[in-house]
Order: C-alpha cells, then structure tokens, then sequence
C-alpha cells in the first residue's frame, strides 16, 4: 500500500526559500503513470494546486511559477518541492499527493505539514 | 483559471437524509471532475473520479453526476461519520482548481 509523507521546516521568515521533501514508501516512485504533486491549503479554504513531475517533466501553477522547483530523487524515493522568497502569504498546510495520469485525479495524499512564514 | 463553484456552502442534516451537494464550472470540464471529503487536520480524502466513478473502498452511498459545467455528489444516507467538508476539483485544465468547499453539520 502506497504512503506518502512530507518532511520539512515548519518555521520560515520571509525571503527564505521553503523546501519540502516526499518520501514515498509501499510503491516506487519511478514507475510510470503517476503525477508526483504538491498542493497546499490555506486556513479556511479549498486546496490550492502547487505543481507536479511526470516522468522527470515538471508543471507548475503559473501563479508560483517563477519561485518554483519541483524535482525527483528516484534514488531516495522522494519529490521534493522548492519554493523561493516566501512571504506570509505562503502560510498553509502543505499536502504531497499521487496523481493518476489515465483518470486526472489525485488517489493518494500525504498527511500534511503546517508551514508558516513568520518574521 | 476555471473557477468552480459550490453550492451550498454549508448544510445542517441528520443521520439518514439524502444530501445532494452541487458544482458548476465557469467553463466545461467534460467529464474530469472530482470530489474530496475532508475531515479537520487531516487530507482531503477522494470520493469520486471522473464525475461518476467510485473510488475503490469508497461507500456506495456516495454518488456523482454531471458533465460539462454542472455536477453533483450525492450521499443517498448520511452516516454519522459523512459530516465533513466537500471539495470537487477540476482537472481538465491546467492549473487543477477546486470549489471553495461545502461543509455538511450535525442538524
């Protein structure tokens, strides 16, 4: 059975550079037919898609584009998220997630890590 | 963006009504539609892909509907362990967006 789990700094202050790692146990992450992605979720709201990596290509919400690095570490079973220059509004809880690249959804999800971007 | 909306935003029910919770998309989505439960502090959990297809282990009581712009899930009888919050998500377009939510109390 596929788990996933981030791992991460809970703390920032602004201008620093989030990173958060996936470790992906139960499944390989280098088979094919999954988007490896990440979302997050402010206080209140509906989830918010981050990006993804499919087959060592990645995409990204045009609205983080420019601060965004998503890659895959096959050898540690990992995708890892990178997001440069936070301020507060990079404040939420942060979910990795398996994507189903024949359906479009998104089956398997972290438990989440709560990120706050405070000076 | 396609920006989904849900309606309602939140609803009081009982253990054992049918509760039908609605979508529309600002612009069609064909058929990749998706619905999430979401219990406090935890992930959203998948329902329903597809706009109808049942997630494996998923109860038959969830149910969903629709294509094109307007769609719907339906809980034909509400357990006590359904009251949560609903998202539905769609992903026919790039970036994948989801509805601002339904949150589903205790009457």
């Amino acid at each position: 059975q596929v788990q996933l789990q981030e791992s991460g700094p809970g703390l920032l202050k602004p201008s620093q550079t989030l990173s958060l790692t996936c470790t992906v146990s139960g499944g390989s992450i280098s088979g094919g037919g999954y988007y490896w992605s990440w979302f997050r979720q402010h206080s209140g709201k509906g989830p918010e898609w981050i990006g993804y990596i499919f087959a060592s290509e990645d995409t990204y919400n045009p609205s983080l584009k420019s601060r965004l690095t998503i890659s895959l570490d096959m050898s540690k079973n990992q995708f890892s998220l990178n997001l440069n220059y936070v301020t507060a509004a990079d404040t939420a809880v942060y979910f990795c997630a398996r994507g189903q690249y024949r359906g479009h959804y998104f089956d398997i999800w972290g438990p989440g890590t709560l990120v706050t971007v405070s000076s | 963006d396609v920006q989904m909306t849900q309606s309602p935003s939140s609803l009081s029910a009982s253990v054992g009504d049918r509760v039908t919770i609605t979508c529309r998309a600002s612009q069609s989505v064909s058929i990749f539609l998706n619905w999430y439960q979401q219990k406090p502090g935890t992930a959203p959990k998948l329902l329903i892909f597809s706009a109808s297809s049942l997630e494996t282990g998923v109860p038959s009581r969830f149910s969903g509907s629709g294509s094109g712009t307007d769609f719907a899930l339906t809980i034909s009888s509400l357990r006590p362990e359904d009251f949560a919050t609903y998202f539905c998500q769609q992903t026919y377009s790039i970036p994948p967006t989801f509805g601002q939510g339904t949150r589903v109390d205790i009457e």
